[in-house]
């Protein structure tokens, strides 16, 4: 069975801080791998995703994210920050055919 | 595309009652998901449907929750009878399976069981 742990359950930073929010699944096979935002009040929407390829994979809003397989993980960079990214950030991980999602993390930019 | 479409967007009920929640995935989309959002548990994975056929249901917390999926193009998912536990925000999914595609999620319907 798939699962996906997200390190940080709450993060806060300054605006123009850099941003690194960790991300390690466990399934035995190939996986399709996300990361999904949700801002106050809203639904998920996507930032980006990893099928094959390039395991450096750029999404919106200046969010990337790296495939590393013999970690088993998919962490969720940027370089600097804004007020406008306090959100709560989900990494998410389709092995079969469902997608299973991570606790969480609640990020908090200061201004 | 309208995406996904939930109704109702807010529900409140008072314990003992039926609620019924409802999908309308994106067209041309086979695979649906219903998760549910809580402080505590995070966004967890009710069940899924390919093809309108139910796949996974392994998430389904209790016997009083059931989904269907008469058609490509609607699904329910049922709580009877309800508790305040159940109080959470209910997300719709959808995606083309098989495709290089994320899931897109509908508004959620937020349940207050009083």
């Amino acid at each position: 069975a798939q699962s996906v742990s997200q390190h940080n359950h709450h993060v806060i930073l300054s605006e123009a801080a850099s941003l690194e929010l960790g991300c390690n699944y466990s399934y035995g096979g190939t996986v399709n791998l996300f990361w999904y935002v949700q801002y106050p009040g809203q639904h998920l929407q996507l930032l980006l995703k990893y099928f094959s390829g390039d395991p450096l994979v750029k999404g919106i809003k200046g969010f990337e994210a790296e495939f590393i397989k013999s970690k088993f993980s998919f962490n969720l960079r940027k370089p600097s920050v804004q007020w406008s990214d306090t959100a709560e950030y989900f990494c998410a991980v389709k092995g079969d055919d469902k997608i299973i999602f991570g606790k969480g993390t609640r990020l908090h930019i200061l201004p | 595309d309208a995406g996904v479409i939930q109704s109702p967007r807010h529900e409140v009920t008072e314990m003992g009652q039926e609620v019924t929640l409802r999908c309308k995935p994106i067209s041309g989309h086979n695979s649906l998901f219903w998760y549910r959002q809580t402080m505590m548990r995070g966004l967890e994975l009710l069940i899924y449907f390919n093809n309108n056929v139910p796949i996974d249901d392994s998430g389904m917390p209790e016997d009083r929750f059931s989904a269907k999926m008469p058609n490509a193009s609607f699904s329910t998912l049922k709580i009877q009878p309800s508790e305040p536990r159940d109080s959470a925000v209910y997300f719709c999914a959808s995606r083309r399976q098989g495709s290089a595609t994320e899931a897109f999620f509908g508004q959620g319907t937020r349940l207050t069981v009083v």
